[in-house]
């Protein structure tokens, strides 16, 4: 049972476009939601995350927006440089309880960026 | 100055062997996580620690043992390995149990049994 789910396990986009990738979830007890980026043989690190009080959050070439009615949020990069190409994971916590620090993954969007 | 570190980064094992995966941070968090990733790339928390307290502790066979001497380690320690084991195993950890708070992750340990 998914509850965070990245539907298109790949998305390709020429180097210098916007990379778009999407993420949705089921359970509203998640209030904290965060991207993170994969290179092969490497552990997730950290891009950027968004409280559920807002609805966007920008650093730098990546922007969050987070749609709470359609549970639906997204990871905007501009530009994307051949270098972006990696696995992007979404990622989901709840509050309260001893779920407390537990993230929710989705199964991940490969993007290659291509010259 | 690798914030997470994991041992070993490869692991081929025979079924039935007992193996252990250790995991060390020198960031300072309070709490430490066991994620694995399996052949689907699902990646599902298995474990957290919260100060060498188990504060998470998911549907995962009795075979799986964590352990944490401090606040800084937090090994995983497998008996009677089968293939299903085989997967990724990815230590983090976070500087809080709280929201707002991201994990930090290992390279991975990618688990091979045969």
């Amino acid at each position: 049972d998914q509850q965070v789910k990245q539907n298109s396990p790949s998305l390709s986009v020429q180097e210098g476009r916007i990379s778009i990738l999407n993420c949705d979830y089921t359970n509203s007890m998640f209030d904290y939601f965060l991207w993170y980026k994969k290179y092969p043989a490497e552990g997730p690190t950290f891009l950027i995350s968004i409280s559920s009080i807002k609805d966007k959050n920008e650093d730098g070439r990546f922007t969050v927006f987070l749609n709470k009615s359609a549970k639906h949020l997204s990871l905007h990069i501009v530009p994307s440089p051949p270098g972006d190409s990696a696995v992007y994971f979404c990622a989901a916590s709840p509050h309260g309880g001893s779920t407390l620090g537990r993230l929710y993954f989705g199964r991940g969007t490969q993007l290659t960026v291509w010259p | 100055d690798t914030a997470v570190s994991q041992t070993p980064k490869y692991l081929v094992t025979q079924m039935g062997n007992d193996k252990s995966i250790k995991c060390e941070q020198n960031l300072g968090h309070d709490t430490m996580y066991w994620y694995k990733q399996d052949s689907k790339k699902f990646l599902k928390i298995m474990f957290s620690y919260n100060n060498k307290e188990l504060i998470i502790n998911e549907t995962v066979p009795n075979r799986f043992s964590p352990k944490s001497p401090d606040k800084a380690h937090l090994n995983l320690h497998i008996n009677s390995l089968e293939l299903g084991d085989s997967a990724v195993y990815f230590c983090a950890s976070s500087p809080a149990r709280g929201i707002g708070t991201e994990a930090f992750f290992g390279q991975g340990t990618r688990l091979t049994v045969v």
